[in-house]
């Protein structure tokens, strides 16, 4: 079965550098999005991608975040200038084509994002 | 925009039990409503989701229910086992557009 991949799996930081988070999502889906959880919360909207653009994104993506497509294949998330709140795994996910069967949502297996 | 509350936040119950968790949201708009299992340190995994169109669907073992008028939906897992025990998450969304996830219920499942 097809899987949403990402690497790394573990990320530690040091606060205010740059990290990327790469995603390789199921490769006929068309909508992206990246969701956190910080350890013990619940799952939380970050960014939606479409067609080369964001389609929404929440309050937590401040300035500080961007999204990319930069292949046919990956889709990355970076941070600027990491804070301690920022430490979380984030969770890449995708879905097919609106419809049916469209919104069902699939998850990668996330990166645990530590900032110290 | 989209609220979704989810109760019990825990829930311990006996193998063979049956165990339900409920959810309730804020947009009369949102229309499909899935359920996500989440096993310690790993990915959330879809077990069963419903559309506003449908009052009830039954997976096996699993059900989920949708009352629209109310706005609330909730998870029926029946004959429990040891494996049941996970967080689970509800989640709201008007399709095609983001999952607001519900804050999730931590169930165990006792032997």
């Amino acid at each position: 079965e097809p899987e949403v991949t990402q690497t790394p799996s573990h990320q530690v930081t040091q606060m205010g550098q740059e990290v990327i988070l790469r995603c390789v999502p199921i490769s006929n889906h068309l909508y992206f999005y990246w969701y956190r959880q910080i350890l013990g919360q619940k799952v939380e909207f970050l960014v939606s991608f479409y067609n080369n653009e964001i389609s929404e994104k929440s309050e937590i993506f401040d300035d500080q975040f961007s999204v990319e497509r930069p292949d046919g294949s990956n889709f990355t998330l970076k941070i600027r200038s990491t804070k301690l709140e920022d430490s979380a795994m984030y969770f890449c996910a995708s879905s097919g084509l609106q419809g049916a069967q469209g919104e069902k949502l699939f998850f990668g297996s996330g990166t645990q994002l530590s900032v110290l | 925009g989209e609220n979704v509350e989810q109760h019990p936040s825990t829930l311990s119950v006996q193998e063979g039990d049956s165990a339900v968790i409920k959810c309730t949201y804020s947009d009369s708009a949102s229309n499909y409503f899935p359920w996500y299992k989440q096993e310690l340190g790993k990915r959330p995994q879809l077990i069963i989701d419903i559309r506003s169109n449908v009052g009830e669907k039954k997976d096996q073992r699993i059900a989920v229910t949708l009352n629209k008028t109310a706005k609330h939906f909730s998870l029926h897992i029946t004959e429990t086992q040891p494996e049941d025990s996970a967080v689970y998450f509800c989640a709201a969304s008007i399709e095609g557009d983001k999952l607001i996830f519900g804050t999730g219920t931590r169930l165990q499942v006792f032997p």
